[in-house]
């Protein structure tokens, strides 16, 4: 699997936008960037995911650069209950399930 | 996405124990998962639950220590074999419905040992 890199901890406003960035320089062309975050206690959740074009649901949006080798993870407008750790992770698409391989992540705190 | 239920949500045990971890999905799944998430540490996979068939082990884990079972399509066990301190760790079970799709995981069982 291809790895991630992603800074260890952010700070975000409350009420603002969290960028989180994911640089995913080795990606293959069958491999998607997936977000998971996770809040203390509780196990990961499910953010959003993509392969090359950009994506948006009701919790985020996820940027992908055009080469593919970073992505952006944008949380509008930041609140305290989104302080958590967020994990970027490729994983290929085989058709059939494959394990998912966790970094360390990026601690974002929302702050008042 | 799918309900999932862990029991116990967290143990404390003596060491030399053994203790059984459930998961129970609301739907029928295709792949089920273990991972542990030592103290301050990320997630690992531990193995891959097959229905019908043996677990898929991870580089350093291994039967005997954790045995796994599927019976059905939502439901799967993880046992935590002959426990010691360094077992101490979030034990979580996670989902698939296929292969395209996002892996749904619960909320984990907090497991100390003495």
């Amino acid at each position: 699997d291809a790895k991630t890199t992603q800074p260890p901890s952010m700070d975000c406003a409350e009420g603002r936008a969290a960028n989180l960035p994911c640089n995913h320089s080795t990606i293959s062309g069958n491999e998607y960037v997936y977000w998971y975050r996770q809040i203390h206690s509780q196990g990961p959740q499910y953010i959003i995911h993509g392969l090359k074009n950009n994506e948006t649901n009701e919790m985020a949006s996820l940027i992908i650069t055009e080469d593919r080798k970073s992505s952006t993870l944008i949380l509008p407008h930041a609140t305290l209950r989104d302080t958590a750790v967020y994990y970027c992770i490729v994983r290929p698409r085989t058709g059939t399930a494959s394990k998912l391989t966790f970094g360390t992540g990026t601690r974002l705190q929302v702050t008042l | 996405s799918a309900v999932i239920s862990q029991k116990p949500s967290r143990d404390i045990c003596q060491r030399g124990t053994s203790l059984t971890i459930q998961c129970q999905v609301d739907s029928q799944v295709t792949m089920m998962f273990w991972y542990r998430q030592q103290p301050g540490q990320s997630l690992t996979l531990i193995a891959t639950a097959n229905q019908g068939s043996e677990a898929t082990y991870e580089s350093g884990f291994v039967i005997d220590k954790f045995p796994i079972s599927r019976p059905n399509l939502t439901f799967s066990t993880l046992t935590v074999s002959n426990m010691s301190p360094e077992d101490s760790s979030i034990y979580l079970c996670s989902v698939e419905y296929s292969g395209d799709q996002p892996q749904h995981f619960g909320d984990g069982t907090r497991l100390s040992i003495l």
